[in-house]
């Protein structure tokens, strides 16, 4: 399978509890993100990694936490999640970091209810 | 962080051509313009980016004009399967200075085609 893999595609999680949203690539890209995308609106970044070993925060960081251990993996946690933090998430990669092409390919997405 | 502003939505008749207009005024100097099109349920696919002037690819082509204040999005004779939601990317995740990690997605053009 070529691309990018999200796990799970949806959860329903209660307020407070914790969660790791997986995302992993095939393409041996350098550049992962995580953005956000509530009902209706575009998306919003929340963090980035632009190559093993270093992440960065993006625009809308607060409450989540990331890693990249590896090339392949960048999971997202939320620590302990709040009502608000319901929206679909989407991962994505880009071949390399800090050129101006970064063509991104995105996951198909994960649908989070906060309750 | 350029801010983007895009029509809400747009109608449209198969075989037409379409044109999306998206506002950056405040756009850096060394950010790319990206448009995505993204169908319900999935993410986001690349369709074209470009820096000034005109870009054109095997499914559209993007306007810049020389201020670089705004950009035109071209969809060439369009059919049903063109009916998508249409972002505006503007911004650069990978900039040295206090606009790392900012990039912004609008809210996007939905756009419909109708036969």
């Amino acid at each position: 399978i070529a691309g990018i893999t999200q796990a799970p595609t949806s959860q329903i999680l209660a307020a407070g509890r914790r969660m790791t949203l997986r995302c992993t690539q095939d393409m041996r890209h350098n550049a992962m993100y995580w953005y956000r995308q509530d009902l209706g609106l575009g998306l919003r970044l929340i963090h980035y990694s632009n190559t093993a070993g270093t992440t960065g925060k993006g625009e809308v960081p607060d409450g989540y936490s990331v890693s990249r251990a590896n090339t392949d993996d960048f999971p997202l946690t939320l620590a302990s999640a709040v009502p608000s933090q319901t929206s679909v998430y989407f991962c994505a990669s880009s071949e390399s970091a800090g050129e101006p092409t970064y063509e991104q390919y995105f996951g198909p997405g994960t649908r989070l209810t906060v309750t | 962080l350029a801010k983007t502003t895009q029509p809400i939505s747009m109608d449209s008749y198969e075989g037409q051509e379409v044109n999306i207009t998206c506002s950056h005024n405040n756009i850096a100097t060394n950010d790319y313009i990206t448009w995505y099109q993204q169908f319900p349920s999935q993410g986001p696919r690349f369709i074209i980016q470009g820096y000034k002037t005109k870009v054109t690819n095997e499914v559209a082509s993007l306007f810049i004009p020389a201020d670089r204040k705004s950009s035109t999005l071209s969809l060439p004779r369009v059919s049903l399967s063109d009916t998508a939601v249409y972002y505006c990317l503007v911004g650069d995740i990978w900039a040295s200075d206090t606009n790392a990690g900012k990039s912004t997605f609008g809210d996007g053009t939905t756009l419909t085609v109708k036969p």
